[in-house]
């Protein structure tokens, strides 16, 4: 069975500092990623998604996500954080067959600091 | 106009009373899906419908039951509600793919409080 880490349960950033949410999954093939954000007390919001193809995703908002293989990682990326961009982050994996069940991560608690 | 809407978004209620969250989504969408989100914000697949056909069903107490009239909306009725009941409930749709490359679209959320 499939399954997410994200290691990291807090992160503190800066306003304007670059920001690196991590993301690892664990899946005997390519799996499809995927990066969901939450903001207090809202639902989730699609900000990017990997099928196939070219490994650094765009997404909505300035994130970026990179697939690698090796690493077995799909981590997001933005080079200038805002202090909108608090909110809770998601990493999921889906896979191939798998009725579009997708697999959450436990999240990143992302705080900016003005 | 709201993709994924569910109500109410909010309820609190005692244990062992019956509740119903309701879910639409005008998308157009053919699957629907049931999520529940812990306190530690950890978010798990309950139950997802394809068609009016129930295609997941993960570890669900019994006293959990959905309910899809139309490809359109997916109800989630809860019996004898028990204090670990209380979680936010998420509803979210997709256009199927055997692939499972369909991107899911989420709902606001009812946040379920059993006293």
């Amino acid at each position: 069975a499939q399954s997410v880490t994200q290691p990291d349960i807090h992160i503190t950033v800066s306003e304007g500092a670059s920001l690196e949410l991590r993301c690892n999954y664990s899946y005997g093939a390519t799996p499809y990623l995927f990066w969901y954000v939450q903001s207090p007390g809202q639902g989730l919001q699609l900000l990017l998604k990997y099928f196939s193809g070219d490994t650094l995703v765009q997404g909505i908002k300035g994130f970026e996500a990179e697939f690698k293989r090796s690493q077995s990682s799909f981590n997001l990326r933005k080079p200038s954080v805002h202090w909108s961009d608090a909110a809770e982050y998601f990493c999921a994996v889906g896979t191939p067959g798998g009725g579009n069940k997708l697999t959450f991560g436990t999240g990143t608690q992302l705080k900016v600091e003005l | 106009d709201t993709a994924v809407s569910q109500t109410p978004k909010y309820l609190v209620t005692q244990m062992g009373n019956d509740k119903s969250i309701k879910c639409e989504q005008n998308l157009g969408h053919d699957t629907m899906y049931w999520y529940k989100q812990d306190s530690k914000k950890f978010l798990k697949i309950m139950f997802s419908y394809n068609n009016k056909e129930l295609i997941i069903n993960e570890t669900v107490p019994n006293r959990f039951s959905p309910k899809s009239p139309d490809k359109a909306h997916l109800n989630l009725h809860i019996n004898s509600l028990e204090l670990g009941d209380s979680a936010v409930y998420f509803c979210a749709s997709s256009q199927f793919s055997g692939t499972g490359t369909g991107t899911q679209y989420f709902g606001p959320g009812t946040r379920l409080l059993v006293l």
